[in-house]
């Protein structure tokens, strides 16, 4: 059961630099979310989409994009990387959505930007 | 805007002791509430959730209880183990959401040998 898989693992950016973090999920549902989770604060929510084609902003959505062309792919991309998106990168999957759900996550992504 | 609040930041235990997290939320409308373990390099993992019309609810060596007048929840770990060591997250629906949930800072919880 591969449930939630993210793509990288680990990265390193320079200031300015764009990339995409992969996210992808084989339970078939409907809600996907990003975090990110910095030291003590928690996480946060960045953006989530309640089905294909429909996306919606989190608490904190500047400096990123998402897109859902399919119910398995959450693709997040960082425009023009800052250091101050250097963080954990939480990718998580619900059957209706992780307000009244259990939420799926991945492993995380390591984003360094220097 | 909303918060949740969790205390404390890092816990202590003797191995077999109790441990007890308390969160304390803002928002009314919350009737959602979770509670996710994350062991060191990985994603949070759900261990026991309550929804507003419950009090309480117990899980082998785990319990939740919820107070919503006061809105307050703890989680409660009985004969605690070595594996029970990671961080505890608790988090809130942001109202009657069903999309979004507003966490705390987390509690590292630590199972002195």
């Amino acid at each position: 059961n591969a449930g939630v898989t993210q793509t990288p693992k680990f990265q390193v950016l320079k200031t300015g630099q764009s990339m995409t973090l992969q996210c992808a999920q084989d339970m078939n549902h409907e809600y996907m979310s990003w975090y990110r989770q910095d030291p003590g604060m928690g996480l946060r929510l960045i953006h989530y989409s309640v089905g294909a084609g429909i996306t919606d902003q989190g608490e904190v959505p500047n400096g990123y994009n998402v897109s859902r062309s399919t119910t398995e792919d959450f693709p997040l991309r960082l425009l023009s990387a800052a250091p101050s998106q250097t963080s954990v990168y939480f990718c998580a999957s619900s059957p209706t959505g992780t307000g009244n759900t259990e939420a799926f996550f991945g492993q995380g992504t390591r984003l360094t930007v220097v | 805007g909303e918060n949740v609040e969790q205390h404390p930041s890092t816990l202590s235990v003797q191995e077999g002791d109790s441990a007890v997290i308390k969160c304390t939320y803002s928002d009314s409308a919350s009737n959602y509430f979770p509670w996710y373990k994350q062991e060191l390099g990985k994603g949070p993992q759900l261990i026991i959730d309550i929804r507003s019309n419950v009090g309480e609810k117990k899980d082998q060596r785990i319990a939740v209880t919820l107070n919503k007048t006061a809105k307050h929840f703890s989680l409660h770990i009985t004969e605690t183990q070595p594996e029970d060591s990671a961080v505890y997250f608790c988090a809130a629906s942001m109202g009657d959401s069903n999309y979004q949930l507003i966490w705390g800072a987390g509690t590292k919880l630590i199972i002195k040998p």
